[in-house]
């Protein structure tokens, strides 16, 4: 069955500093690999998506992931992270027809 | 109104009062989802409807019963719940449930706590 895993729960980082959210997928075809953001009592967005091509996607608010199918991994990443960042971080694999398979999430902190 | 809304926003109930959740979409969207958010779990997803018919239904129990009038609205009507069924149900939707690489478009949630 198909499966994602955020390994970390809780990442706290300065602002300012460089962020890597990890996600780790099983699935036996193409991925189509998604991450959504949840800030304090509002639903998901959806920062970026990964359906083929460049294995290097960019996102709203200044986030990238890479995809990387050797390492079943899609993490995402952002070079300077701000204040407003703080929020959880869902990572998701879609299977088939518009099902979405989420993972655990990861909680972010920005500290000033 | 943009997007997807739902109401109520938050919700405290008795085990044995009767309510309903209200999810609207303003997208033109022909799929709707219910999911429940539980604390330190992955979403679950528990309904999905696409052109107001059901497609799944994850082995929900019978005290939550979805209802699609249209493409536009989603219920989802609560009777005689359990403490657990506390969390935040959040109602998504999709362009069009066929096709792959569909983006969900979440509402805010109902934050649903059963006494």
């Amino acid at each position: 069955a198909q499966s994602v895993t955020q390994p970390d729960i809780h990442i706290t980082v300065s602002e300012g500093a460089s962020l890597e959210l990890r996600c780790n997928y099983s699935y036996g075809a193409t991925p189509y690999l998604f991450w959504y953001v949840q800030s304090p009592g509002q639903g998901l967005q959806l920062l970026l998506k990964y359906f083929s091509g460049d294995t290097l996607v960019q996102g709203i608010k200044g986030f990238e992931a890479e995809f990387k199918r050797s390492q079943s991994s899609f993490n995402l990443r952002k070079p300077s992270v701000h204040w407003s960042d703080a929020a959880e971080y869902f990572c998701a694999v879609e299977e088939d027809t518009d099902k979405l398979i989420f993972g655990t999430g990861t909680r972010l902190q920005v500290f000033p | 109104e943009t997007g997807v809304t739902q109401t109520p926003r938050h919700l405290v109930m008795g085990m044995t009062n009767k309510k309903s959740l209200k999810c609207e979409q303003h997208l033109g969207h022909n799929a709707m989802y219910w999911y429940k958010q539980s604390a330190k779990k992955p979403l679950e997803l528990m309904f999905v409807y696409s052109l107001e018919e059901r497609v799944e239904n994850n082995s929900v129990p019978s005290r939550f019963s979805p209802e699609c009038p249209n493409s536009s609205h989603l219920f989802l009507h609560l009777h005689t719940l359990q403490p657990e069924d506390s969390a935040l149900y959040l109602c998504a939707s999709s362009q069009d449930l066929k096709r792959r690489r569909g983006e969900q478009f979440f509402g805010p949630g109902t934050r649903l706590t059963v006494l």
